[in-house]
């Protein structure tokens, strides 16, 4: 079956700055990538995701890249705000209009500090 | 509210009593999945179900598990003779068959079994 790794499992940066979480994916038949944003205690929103056609989507501050090829795919959240402090995760899915299912990585906990 | 709605969200049980957890998923989407997460950690799959159909379960899902989706609409989860280690967060999610992979989640139903 599928096997998401996600890289690293916290992340601290300042206001402003720049933050990426990076997932790996076992199966290549994976063909959709949805990352997950999680606030405590809350259940998981979808804030972006990519479709195995397209290199990257972007979405205002945060941007999806995949590599098909290696089998990776990042989340980049530009000018943090202390707001966009939760648990992140990515997760792969593997299936068409008939069938599959969502595989999650571990999930990175991102600290904004003011 | 049309979003996925679980209930109860916390049950506190005693280890060997029974416990149902109820989802009602967004009204037209047709797949609807049973998530567990538990705290650190991403979610994990349970089972899966198109319409009425239980279509794959997960190893996880022990002979005390059982899920149901009588009528295509609404869920079940029961679990028989509760264990501590089934302490968790129960995750429901719905998804429209046109837009695969793409799950929008419930709250989650809390799980301690003391």
């Amino acid at each position: 079956g599928e096997n998401v790794e996600q890289h690293p499992s916290t992340l601290s940066v300042q206001e402003g700055d720049s933050a990426v979480i990076k997932c790996t994916y076992s199966d290549s038949a994976s063909n959709y990538f949805p990352w997950y944003k999680q606030e405590l205690g809350k259940r998981p929103q979808l804030i972006i995701d990519i479709r195995s056609n397209v290199g990257e989507k972007k979405d205002q501050r945060i941007a999806v890249t995949l590599n098909k090829t290696a089998k990776h795919f990042s989340l980049h959240i530009t000018e943090t705000q202390p707001e966009d402090s939760a648990v992140y995760f990515c997760a792969a899915y593997a299936g068409g209009t008939s069938y599959g299912k969502l595989t999650f990585g571990q999930g990175t906990i991102l600290t904004v500090h003011p | 509210d049309t979003g996925v709605s679980q209930n109860p969200r916390h049950k506190i049980t005693k280890r060997g009593q029974n416990v149902t957890f109820r989802c009602d998923p967004i009204s037209e989407h047709n797949r609807l999945y049973w998530y567990r997460q538990t705290l650190g950690q991403g979610p994990e799959f349970l089972t899966y179900f198109q319409n009425e159909a239980q279509l794959e379960k997960s190893r996880l899902l022990s002979d005390r598990f059982s899920a149901e989706r009588p009528k295509g609409s609404f869920s079940t989860l029961e679990i028989q003779r509760t264990e501590q280690g089934d302490s968790a967060m129960y995750l429901c999610a719905s998804s429209p068959g046109a837009r695969a992979g793409e799950l929008f989640f419930g709250e989650g139903s809390r799980l301690t079994v003391l």
